[in-house]
């Protein structure tokens, strides 16, 4: 155990389909991400969050949709997707600033776009 | 902007064998070093870190690594491994004080018993 929890595990979901994946830290830290892991590339920084407020967002696209009602919780929302986007997706969380401290990972959400 | 390059994709060694995995950024101030493993089934989870200081960095279960400036080298390195060490390793770098945690492509380590 980490702290941080993701919800589903596993999710499968056709691409016309609207699905939203959770993220929930018990660790008292002020900064949430949200990573894409795919077979044979770097883990993809998606989206940061620190303080609730978005403050990264690297060209990803618009099917993906973030939120971060409070410090303690993310969600990625998830509509139209690619079988490309087939993945693991992983939420980390950490103390600000990143670069003194370290980030807790979640187990991830295997996602298969059908 | 930072990258990261972890130069084998797969390794394979027997039990005792000793370990060395290659990892170089790019990156021109201050970085922040990490080196991460994923257990079979299980969560990303640090195994070591440099912040600042002795550049020979002591880590769980008898790892390593070691920050070489000049050379942009962050290398894990194991006398000894063990069948249980079988994982992905992932070595990552915070450039700055407020930068993000940027990863390589990772190292799969498999350990015959």
């Amino acid at each position: 155990e980490t702290g941080v929890t993701q919800t589903p595990r596993h999710l499968v979901m056709g691409m016309t389909n609207k699905k939203s994946l959770k993220c929930e830290q018990h660790l008292g830290h002020n900064a949430m991400y949200w990573y894409k892991q795919s077979a044979k590339k770097p883990l993809e920084l998606m989206f940061v969050y620190s303080l609730e407020e978005r403050v990264e967002n690297n060209s990803v696209p618009s099917r993906f949709s973030p939120e971060c009602p409070n410090s303690s919780h993310l969600f990625l929302h998830l509509h139209t997707l690619q079988p490309e986007d087939s993945a693991l997706y992983l939420c980390a969380s950490s103390q600000e600033p990143l670069g003194n401290t370290e980030a807790f990972f979640g187990q991830g959400t295997r996602l298969t776009v059908v | 902007a930072q990258s990261v390059s972890q130069h084998n994709h797969h390794v394979i060694l027997s039990e005792a064998a000793s370990l060395e995995l290659g990892c170089n950024y790019s990156y021109g101030g201050t970085v922040n070093l990490f080196w991460y493993v994923q257990y079979p089934g299980q969560h990303l989870q640090l195994l070591l870190k440099y912040f600042s200081g002795d550049p020979l960095v002591k880590g769980i279960k008898g790892f390593e690594a070691e920050f070489i400036k000049s050379k942009f080298s962050f290398n894990l390195r194991k006398p000894s491994v063990q069948w249980s060490d079988t994982a992905e390793y992932f070595c990552a770098v915070v450039g700055g004080s407020q930068g993000n945690l940027i990863f390589g492509k990772g190292t799969k380590l498999s350990v015959k018993p």
